[in-house]
């Protein structure tokens, strides 16, 4: 398996723009998190599912923020609109429960301007 | 809620020696799991060594092995014969477990590490 794809690698927007970042988790995985990764606050749970369905969304910041898992093997992070205090490492991970270790992907890089 | 706390933001080490980086959680649960990830500079998230709660007997992963003290809440990772490859950030996670799927990791603000030649 090629692990957890998330796509694009690096993302530069305007301030103001939608940005979209992508996610495959590895395929057979049921639990697919979101988590964003700052200087100031370290890596943070932005929200979770669990057999496609929303389970804790607590973290995500504003309604700014919204997330979808259409099927297994898709997720979607969505800003809109983008601010610069959005710029951060997002990085999607997914596991199967009774494996216990999360498999992270190589992370987006966001940077709003 | 729980927390994970890392005291030390940054620590160096030579190569080939012994280092001891340090981790305490605070949780009413009695059962979770712990776990030491690394993140070298290519930024990928690599599980180092994961702790049962329910196990006394500490977990080793070959140069890698933990300390872990439940009454004390104290999670410790010791990596032994150090590694230039060794040189990333790590950091301490705590989870619960769920009767379906996974919990969210919940991270410490990670400790960096440096071997130095």
């Amino acid at each position: 398996d090629a692990g957890v794809i998330q796509s694009p690698r690096h993302e530069v927007t305007e301030m103001g723009q939608e940005v979209t970042l992508r996610c495959k988790p590895i395929s057979g995985h049921n639990s697919l998190f979101w988590y964003r990764q700052t200087m100031m606050r370290g890596l943070e749970l932005l929200i979770y599912f669990n057999n496609n369905v929303p389970i804790d969304d607590s973290g995500m910041p504003e309604d700014r923020f919204s997330a979808k898992m259409p099927n297994a093997s898709f997720s979607t992070l969505k800003i809109q609109p983008s601010e610069p205090r959005d710029s951060a490492v997002y990085f999607c991970a997914s596991s199967f429960k009774g494996q216990l270790e999360a498999f992270f992907g190589q992370g987006t890089r966001l940077t709003v301007v | 809620a729980q927390t994970v706390t890392q005291s030390q933001p940054e620590m160096s080490v030579q190569e080939a020696e012994t280092v001891t980086l340090s981790c305490t959680y605070d949780t009413s649960e009695s059962n979770y799991y712990l776990f030491w990830y690394k993140q070298p500079p290519s930024r990928q998230m690599i599980l180092v060594i994961r702790q049962e709660a329910y196990k006394q007997q500490n977990a080793t992963e070959n140069r890698f092995s933990v300390n872990f003290q439940k009454a004390a809440k104290s999670f410790s990772l010791k990596i032994s014969d150090s590694q230039l490859g060794d040189t990333a950030m790590y950091f301490c996670a705590f989870m619960k477990p769920r009767a379906f799927g996974n919990e969210k990791l919940t991270f410490g603000t990670g400790t960096r590490l440096t071997i130095i030649p």
